[in-house]
């Protein structure tokens, strides 16, 4: 089946550095791909929607200076997490949609931990 | 806007014993339901779905049915098993959010041999 791969699956960084996530399909192109958090005990919820050669849609309250999200390719979207601060330590999961047949495929998720 | 409400857990439990997670939620207009289950160091997969009212979804010997009386879809399995083990997310789309997938908090499953 369909696979998304996301990368690193967990990273410590010390605060005020960046970090960059990764999210690709695998083995299907994806023009539109989606960021979500998750705090402890608490939803996923839907940070921004990537487009594929255009600029992300941040959802109300993420702010995009802080959470810099490119998608250059049809099988690639990066997250940078930049100036990381321990308030930003959460798990962070993104998906893809299919191209072809509109499903929707998840990456494992990457914990981010800033000390 | 639009809420899912899950129970926490873990939820702990037997080989072979009967699993009920509950599922409320509160959206506008008609959504569409969703269950996804996510394994240990995999990605969430869509585990079964309901696109109205009444309907059943099922697979995996999983089965949610879309009660609209009660707002709620909750995902039951007669006989689980120790492959069960895994964390589940219940979810809803077409509300207030449009498209956009809106999740409840997940659920760990613990299923002891």
């Amino acid at each position: 089946g369909a696979v998304v791969s996301q990368h690193p699956s967990w990273v410590i960084c010390k605060s005020g550095t960046s970090v960059k996530i990764e999210c690709r399909s695998l083995d299907f192109q994806a023009t539109t791909m989606f960021w979500y958090r998750q705090f402890p005990k608490q939803s996923l919820m839907l940070m921004a929607t990537s487009n594929e050669g255009s600029k992300a849609t941040y959802e109300q309250g993420v702010e995009k200076d802080k959470f810099l999200i490119n998608h250059a390719s049809l099988t690639l979207s990066t997250l940078t997490v930049t100036s990381a601060h321990p308030e930003d330590s959460s798990f962070y999961i993104c998906s893809a949609r299919d191209l072809l047949n509109e499903k929707l495929f998840f990456g494992s998720g990457t914990q981010l931990s800033v000390l | 806007g639009d809420s899912v409400t899950q129970m926490e857990g873990p939820v702990t439990l037997s080989e072979e014993a009967f699993l009920t997670i509950n599922c409320t939620y509160t959206a506008t207009g008609y959504p569409s339901l969703f269950w996804y289950v996510q394994y240990p160091g995999e990605g969430l997969q869509l585990l079964l779905k309901a696109t109205k009212a009444d309907d059943k979804g099922s697979n995996k010997g999983f089965e949610a049915t879309y009660r609209k009386e009660t707002t709620s879809f909750h995902l039951e399995k007669g006989s689980v098993q120790v492959s069960d083990s895994a964390v589940y997310f219940c979810a809803l789309r077409g509300g207030a959010a449009g498209n956009k997938l809106t999740f409840g908090g997940g659920t760990r499953v613990l299923v002891k041999p």
